[in-house]
């Protein structure tokens, strides 16, 4: 079975600084990694997506994030935090077996101080 | 270009009163269907999925039921509302494949009184 970790359930930036939130998953396989990002009452948008190309995958809104097998770990990153960042991330992995159901991380709410 | 409608935004319902939320999808044919539920402060609970017309898997046992009249149309509904049925409800669509995003969307929130 898939699971999917999210350490911190709030990250806290000042604006300009670097934002890092961290995604780890378990699975016997290399699985597809999502990022979802969800400002506050609205539905859950895609930021960017790992489906085995290259590890390093950029996305919208300047993020980006890097597939590490070795650590089991796609973390999300991005230079320089704004204000307009402050938001909901998910991150979710789906088995390449084609299971239709993908596993969600708890999310990490980020808290960008000006 | 595919869309996902959902509606309505907001619902205030008392308890013990009946539910139907409906969501619809345009410029896609089969899609997955998925309905989720967000508790305040907490992360997304599956609670139907259904990979064609009138196949519905429950994740959770529960007063919720879903159904799939038509290919692009998903319907969370409830016969009687409970206090705990409170909180934000996600519907989203999955194309064929497991490297395939889920597309939400914009969400219900549901209020119980």
């Amino acid at each position: 079975a898939q699971s999917v970790t999210q350490l911190g359930s709030h990250v806290s930036v000042s604006e300009g600084a670097l934002v890092l939130l961290r995604c780890n998953y378990s699975s016997s396989v290399p699985p597809y990694l999502f990022w979802y990002v969800q400002y506050p009452n609205q539905g859950l948008q895609l930021l960017l997506k790992y489906t085995s190309a290259a590890t390093l995958v950029k996305g919208i809104n300047g993020f980006e994030a890097e597939f590490k097998k070795s650590e089991t770990s796609f973390h999300l990153t991005k230079p320089s935090a704004h204000m307009s960042d402050a938001a909901e991330y998910f991150c979710a992995v789906s088995d390449p077996g084609g299971s239709y159901i993908p596993t969600f991380g708890r999310g990490t709410s980020l808290i960008v101080h000006p | 270009s595919q869309t996902i409608h959902q509606w309505p935004a907001t619902l205030v319902q008392p308890v013990g009163s009946p539910l139907s939320l409906e969501c619809t999808v345009e410029g896609t044919s089969n899609p997955n269907l998925y309905w989720y539920r967000q508790a305040a402060g907490r992360g997304l609970q599956l609670l139907f999925y259904s990979v064609g017309i009138g196949q519905i898997s429950s994740e959770v046992p529960q007063n919720l039921s879903a159904s799939r009249p038509q290919d692009r149309q998903f319907i969370l509904s409830s016969k009687k509302l409970l206090l705990s049925d409170s909180g934000f409800y996600l519907c989203a669509w999955k194309g064929g494949g497991s490297n395939q995003p889920q597309h939400f969307g914009d969400g219900t929130r549901l209020s119980i009184l």
